[in-house]
């Protein structure tokens, strides 16, 4: 299986604040990278897929980057309501897999 | 807009089996691809499944055959069975909708149930 390995676990930050989320891959997956955001008790949301398309309805400042090994989320200005877990996800192998998720907290 | 909900026991013994629905509404499951998800603490999240309309799958290879997994089209719903449960396969089980950007089977998850937590214990 292909292993994704997130960093930061966790991160604390500010509102306004511009914030970059790193996941990396243990083989190269092109761009077939997605992102997620959660919420507690609630089901993971998709915000981006292929690497830097934002899925219809996520606000603009949320952006991804990368190809390779190599990916970013980043936020450019925090807003309370994106406090939350964030997941990359490959699906380039048969066997989709998750990071271990990065927790962003208010300081 | 797609609702998938999800639904079944929240408990079951270890050595029986777990049964879980996936009820569509807003689409059809024979015009899309689908996907059992789980999330535990320990594991996180790990992918299970994806279910095709025509009832095929391909799994998870962790999984060692323990599932079945059928399509109800007159229902719009499709299900899981995993035998054999162990304390291990307790979790959070989504349903989701799998989607490609440019076809082929590079999957990434747009719409997902609310999650049923489901309990392997005595």
């Amino acid at each position: 299986d292909i292993q994704m390995t997130q960093s930061p676990s966790s991160l604390s930050a500010s509102v306004g604040d511009r914030v970059t989320i790193t996941c990396r891959t243990s083989q190269t997956i092109s761009n077939f990278l997605n992102w997620y955001q959660q919420k507690p008790g609630k089901a993971p949301k998709l915000l981006i897929y292929a690497g830097s398309t934002l899925q219809t309805g996520v606000p603009s400042r949320f952006s991804g980057g990368g190809s390779g090994t190599d990916f970013t989320l980043s936020i450019s200005s925090l807003q309370p309501e994106d406090f939350a877990t964030y997941y990359c996800q490959q699906s380039y192998s048969d066997i989709p897999t998750f990071g271990q998720g990065t927790k962003l907290e208010i300081k | 807009q797609v609702h998938l909900q999800e639904s079944g026991p929240g408990l079951v013994k270890p050595s029986e089996t777990l049964s879980l629905t996936c009820t569509v509404s807003g689409g059809s499951v024979t015009s899309n691809v689908w996907s059992w998800i789980r999330q535990s603490p320990g594991k996180g999240l790990e992918w299970i499944a994806y279910v095709y309309y025509s009832g095929s799958i391909r799994d998870n290879p962790s999984l060692k055959s323990r599932l079945t997994i059928s399509v109800d089209t007159s229902r719009n719903q499709f299900s899981l069975n995993l035998r054999s449960v162990t304390a291990a396969d307790t979790a959070v089980y989504y349903c989701a909708r799998a989607r490609t950007r440019f076809g082929g089977d590079k999957y990434y998850f747009d719409y997902w149930g609310q999650g049923i937590l489901v309990t392997v214990s005595p």
